[in-house]
Order: C-alpha cells, then sequence, then structure tokens
C-alpha cells in the first residue's frame, strides 16, 4: 500500500488560511469516510485533530477543519497562528483492515 | 487522566528479537482498539499493527509474519513482539489509543520508544 499524497511544505503568514490536501485512492479515502489529520510538533508524539473527515475532538480550536471531495481530504488551518508551525499528517482506513498515512507536510509560519 | 507509557526499546542485530510494552492508565486497553505507529528517522508516520477490543489483530504487509501485538488484561498493558528485525525497522515506535467513535483516530499517544536495529 502506497502512502497517501500530501504536499511536503506549505507556509502562510500570521492570520491567513492555509490547506494542504491528502490524496487517496479509491480503496482508501474515495471509499471510506475515515479520515483523520494529526499535527506533530518537532520531537513530540502526534495529536489527533480531525477524525470521520470533519469531526473536532473537543480540545482541538475550530481554526482547524477538514472536508473531503472524491479522493483527497483536506484540512483547512484558519487564522494561522506561529504554534501551528508543525508537521501534519492526513489517515485513511483501507481496505483489508488496515490504516494509511499520508507522507506528511510541514507547515511554516512566515 | 489517561496515560500511555512505553517501555523496551533498544539497539537489537538485524534478524534479532525485541517486546515493546505500552501500560495504560485511566482506561482499560481490552475496551479500546489499540495500535502501533512507527516513525523512520527524519521520515512519516506507518501505521504497523491494531489489535480490536474483541482480540482480533491486523497487521501492515512490511511487517505480517514477523511482528505480533497482544495484550494483558490483567496488567492493562499492549504488546509488540517484532522478530527477525531487519535494519529498516529502525524507527520510534508509538503505541496509540483508539477512541471510542473516533472511526480509526487516535487520541492518546505513548511517549515512543526507539528501536535501532544494526550490526
Amino acid at each position: 500500500q502506497s502512502a497517501l499524497t500530501q504536499p511536503a511544505s506549505v507556509s502562510g503568514s500570521p492570520g491567513q488560511s492555509i490547506a494542504i490536501s491528502c490524496t487517496g485512492t479509491s480503496s482508501d479515502i474515495g471509499d471510506y469516510n475515515y479520515v483523520s489529520w494529526y499535527q506533530q510538533p518537532p520531537g513530540k508524539a502526534p495529536k489527533l485533530l480531525i477524525y470521520d473527515i470533519y469531526k473536532r475532538p473537543s480540545w482541538v480550536s475550530t481554526r482547524f477543519s477538514g472536508s473531503k471531495s472524491g479522493a483527497t481530504a483536506s484540512l483547512t488551518i484558519s487564522g494561522l497562528q506561529p504554534e501551528d508551525e508543525a508537521d501534519y499528517y492526513c489517515s485513511s482506513y483501507s481496505s483489508i483492515n488496515t490504516l494509511i498515512f499520508g507522507g506528511g507536510t510541514k507547515v511554516t509560519v512566515l | 487522566e489517561l496515560q500511555l507509557l512505553q517501555s523496551g526499546g533498544g539497539l537489537v542485530q538485524p534478524g534479532g528479537s525485541l517486546r515493546l510494552s505500552c501500560a495504560a492508565s485511566g482506561f482499560t486497553v481490552s475496551n479500546n482498539y489499540m495500535c502501533w505507529v512507527r516513525q523512520a528517522p527524519g521520515k512519516g508516520l506507518e501505521w504497523v499493527s491494531v489489535i480490536y477490543s474483541g482480540g482480533d489483530t491486523s497487521y501492515a504487509d512490511s511487517v505480517k509474519g514477523r511482528f505480533t501485538i497482544s495484550r494483558d488484561n490483567s496488567k492493562n498493558t499492549l504488546y509488540l513482539q517484532m522478530n527477525s528485525l531487519r535494519t529498516e525497522d529502525t524507527a520510534l515506535y508509538y503505541c496509540a489509543r483508539e477512541g471510542s467513535f473516533l472511526d480509526w483516530g487516535y487520541d492518546y499517544w505513548g511517549q515512543g520508544a526507539l528501536v535501532t536495529v544494526s550490526s
């Protein structure tokens, strides 16, 4: 199984909105709504931001939102802040009871 | 407070074995889906394995037949037995919990255990 495709890097200025794409296939994102997003600051464990495409756990800021169209999911960060600098990963359930992650996107706040 | 405390990482030669542990507190391991995720140095996340609350398991193709996920309900602990280790298994290994109704979303993670496979 190949990793989901994410851009290597995305950048934005404080206060701007950015979007990170995550492209899969008809065997994962295209066929299931079990898409999650994680934030991983340097040297730390991942933190769940989004599950089921767009749902937010209670501890996650409303500045983070998720969506999906076909086999591509997206994470949008609104009102970008310096503390949003981190690596971001998408994941999707795949057929035959496995999970696949994206390659990761480094977000830089200019 | 919910917590996952990992132990068992280290240096091992190719072909060797190692067992990782992940002790849970604040919740019951056997009532949740639990998984292992690894991250090679400077690389992205890779899902390794899951054990369902009913005891069924699933593995990534890259570790199938070499790794075994299990749990000890009396110790509330998750394990990953790794055999026939290869240099490409070198990574930071995380255990994680799939939260109730989170559908393959992992809400609590261990601190990670470094496994280095080298001669």
